[in-house]
């Protein structure tokens, strides 16, 4: 089975911290991503990896940052978090046998759930 | 950018009757996939549905799709308490997906 971790839970922090959320995979997926989900927002994609050094980003961007040295691991990184931050963070990998049609299967990672006060 | 809109927002049933809930698109799409979300937690993938299929069954999962009407329906058929959860609706033609808002169904026991 695919495992998809996320380093905690559950996190609360202060506003103006350097926060670290981490991921990691096991099944050797090329393709990373990072979402937030907010009520009545649905899932946003922040920023994605389609490999080890390699970055996109997504539809929101800004304030994030990632970082992916090893293949397993993606990292999202608040550089100094802001009270509009809280949110559920959601890690998700996929590849490297596309579904028919063309398209992937992502598989999430539980969520970590951030206040920033 | 958000693709899809699931409709309803949410909705609530009794087990054993079943619950349809629904998603728009805007643009064109090889194939839509549907995921379920239980309560604080990850999503995990329920379907694929391709854009040159119709109609697509998966235990007691059904999904349509309607090109034409940029549109796709899940049913879930004899819903039971374990199916309370979110359920997205996820386009993207190449390794990214963009999920819908979502539809959040209850079902009373």
């Amino acid at each position: 089975d695919v495992k998809v971790t996320q380093s905690s839970r559950y996190l609360v922090k202060r506003t103006g911290e350097k926060v670290f959320l981490e991921c990691v995979q096991d099944m050797d997926h090329e393709n990373m991503f990072w979402y937030r989900q907010d009520p009545g927002l649905g899932l946003r994609l922040i920023y994605f990896s389609y490999d080890v050094k390699m970055k996109e980003k997504g539809d929101i961007p800004e304030g994030y940052s990632v970082s992916r040295e090893k293949k397993e691991r993606f990292s999202l990184i608040l550089e100094s978090a802001s009270t509009n931050q809280t949110s559920m963070y959601l890690c998700a990998s996929s590849g490297p046998v596309p579904l028919a049609g063309g398209s992937y299967e992502q598989y999430f990672g539980p969520g970590t759930r951030l206040t920033v006060t | 950018s958000q693709q899809g809109e699931e409709d309803p927002q949410a909705l609530s049933i009794q087990e054993g009757e079943n619950a349809t809930m629904n998603c728009s698109y805007k643009t064109s799409i090889n194939n839509l996939q549907w995921y379920r979300q239980n309560s604080g937690r990850g999503l995990v993938h329920l379907i694929l549905i391709r854009s040159n299929e119709r109609e697509k069954h998966s235990g007691r999962l059904r999904v349509t799709l309607d090109t034409s009407k940029k549109s796709s329906s899940l049913l879930i058929t004899a819903s039971r308490a374990a199916d309370t959860a979110s359920y997205f609706c996820a386009t993207g033609n190449t390794d990214k997906l963009i999920f819908g808002t979502g539809t959040r169904l209850q079902v009373f026991p």
